[in-house]
């Protein structure tokens, strides 16, 4: 079955940088999958798609401190230089046929 | 520009009968793929179904396989999540999103900017 694990919550400092992980199941290593943020009372917003070897498409206007890599099942979101309003939830997502799944978020704090 | 727009919020009784909508503009409507996902409060993401706007194939997940029903009407370029008879459990911001590539599932690239749902007695 295709799942994506996240850790629910993490937590940097203003102007630090932070990785979160999303983890594919074990038969499913070699899938792509997107990165999305939501912000506080905002809708889903597309920021990357992130295949097996670490190349990334970032939708439009998401800033360079935004970036992804992968290594085997785990795929990476990294923020650098955080600023206050990269606090959201951060979703992983990817497809299978007839199918999408979503990780359960993480929800990143800001401090 | 690419966009999904979908209908305003809604309040309704239990037991009531409701359609969502989600309009497409800016591609062509046929050839992408069209998915819901429901946000429950404090909850996260979860994947609802999807319909092909060419042909109407529509798959469900499991979990809402029964509970839903979600069409198109490609003359209009519309997705639609339709409920019969909701429940309380049903109060939820309901998203509509397409993929970043035509004919194939894909990342989930353009979203609507929701429609909250409120089903109370």
């Amino acid at each position: 079955q295709l799942v994506l694990t996240q850790s629910p919550s993490a937590s940097a400092s203003l102007g630090a940088s932070v990785k979160l992980t999303c983890t594919l199941s074990s038969e499913h290593i070699t899938y792509a999958i997107a990165w999305l943020q939501q912000r506080p009372e905002k809708g889903p917003r597309f920021l990357m798609k992130l295949n097996s070897v670490g190349r990334h498409t970032k939708g439009d206007g998401i800033p360079d401190r935004f970036s992804g890599s992968s290594s085997g099942a785990e795929r990476y979101l990294t923020i650098s230089s955080l600023q206050s309003d990269d606090e959201a939830d951060y979703y992983c997502q990817t497809w299978g046929t007839g199918s999408v799944v979503f990780g359960g978020g993480t929800k990143l704090t800001v401090l | 520009e690419v966009q999904l727009v979908q209908s305003g919020a809604e309040v309704k009784k239990p037991g009531e009968s409701l359609t969502i909508s989600c309009k497409a503009s800016g591609y062509s409507f046929s050839t992408y793929w069209i998915a819901w996902v429901r946000l429950m409060p404090g909850k996260g993401l979860e994947w609802m179904g999807i319909i092909y706007g060419g042909d109407s194939e529509t798959r469900y997940s499991p979990s809402f396989q029964g509970q839903v029903t979600i069409s198109a009407d490609k003359s209009i370029s519309t997705a639609f999540l339709q409920w019969s008879s909701l429940k309380t459990s049903d109060t939820a911001i309901y998203y509509c999103a397409r993929p970043s590539g035509d004919y194939v599932l894909d990342a989930l690239e353009i979203w609507g900017q929701g429609t909250k749902v409120t089903v109370s007695s």
